[in-house]
């Protein structure tokens, strides 16, 4: 049973960026996506992109495109979320979560990371 | 201000049948992509409920149940118990954003 452990928490100033890791433990990546989706204290989950790391593809949600990169490196097992220009409002919990490979991902998202918790102060 | 609308909060008593709404636009639920739905507890990451609209994966109770019409969805709890007390989420695909939404979250209470 694949599971999803994700680094620690992290402190970040406004204006610089925070890597957040996802390492796939007892299993891999396989054919799934791999997404990352962001919530903010009191909100509800925003998803921020994906990549599939067998078929190197990844796409961003409109929002973030510019200021988000999403890796993988399949022999690790590890995917990464880079997010730059920090502000406040980038204040959430970050998590991965995997996915099926098409586009509408029409069976969900069935596993998930414990979670990251990235604070921006100003 | 998310893409996907649900009500704030919902309650119902022990027993209970209660059903968590889900409104979409024609870029997404009415554009005939699933939707799928997620409990999620205080501090713990959302988990998968139903997916493909109305499809349960295994170890979720035939207590829930999702259904879709039009530019809607549906989340189903039957013999509510207090344990379902937690926060609910819609999910879905929009093809104007050409990427996945959720709703802004339901919280259930169990009275």
């Amino acid at each position: 049973q694949v599971q999803l452990v994700q680094s620690g928490a992290e402190v970040k100033k406004a204006g610089s960026s925070v890597k957040v890791s996802c390492k796939a433990s007892g299993g891999t990546f396989s054919s799934y996506s791999l997404n990352w989706v962001r919530q903010a204290p009191g909100q509800g989950p925003e998803w921020m992109g994906r990549t599939i790391p067998m078929f190197g593809i990844t796409m961003y949600a409109q929002k973030f495109q510019g200021r988000v990169t999403i890796t993988a490196d399949k022999s690790t097992g590890t995917a990464y979320m880079d997010l730059s220009s920090l502000r406040s409002e980038d204040t959430a919990v970050y998590y991965c979560a995997r996915g099926p490979p098409d586009t509408a991902m029409v069976t969900g998202m069935d596993v998930w990371g414990q979670g990251t918790t990235v604070t921006v102060s100003s | 201000q998310s893409v996907l609308t649900q009500p704030p909060s919902v309650s119902g008593a022990p027993g209970q049948r209660v059903t968590i709404s889900c409104t979409g636009s024609s870029s997404n639920i009415g554009a005939g992509y699933d939707v799928q739905w997620y409990q999620q507890f205080p501090g713990t990451a959302p988990k998968l409920l139903i997916y493909a609209t109305n499809n349960r994966p295994s170890g979720v109770p035939d207590r829930f149940s999702g259904s879709k019409s039009g530019t809607s969805a549906s989340l189903a709890i039957t013999g509510l118990q207090a344990e379902d007390e937690a926060d609910y989420y819609c999910q879905s695909y929009d093809s104007s954003l050409s990427g996945v939404v959720f709703g802004g979250g339901t919280k259930l209470t169990v009275l």
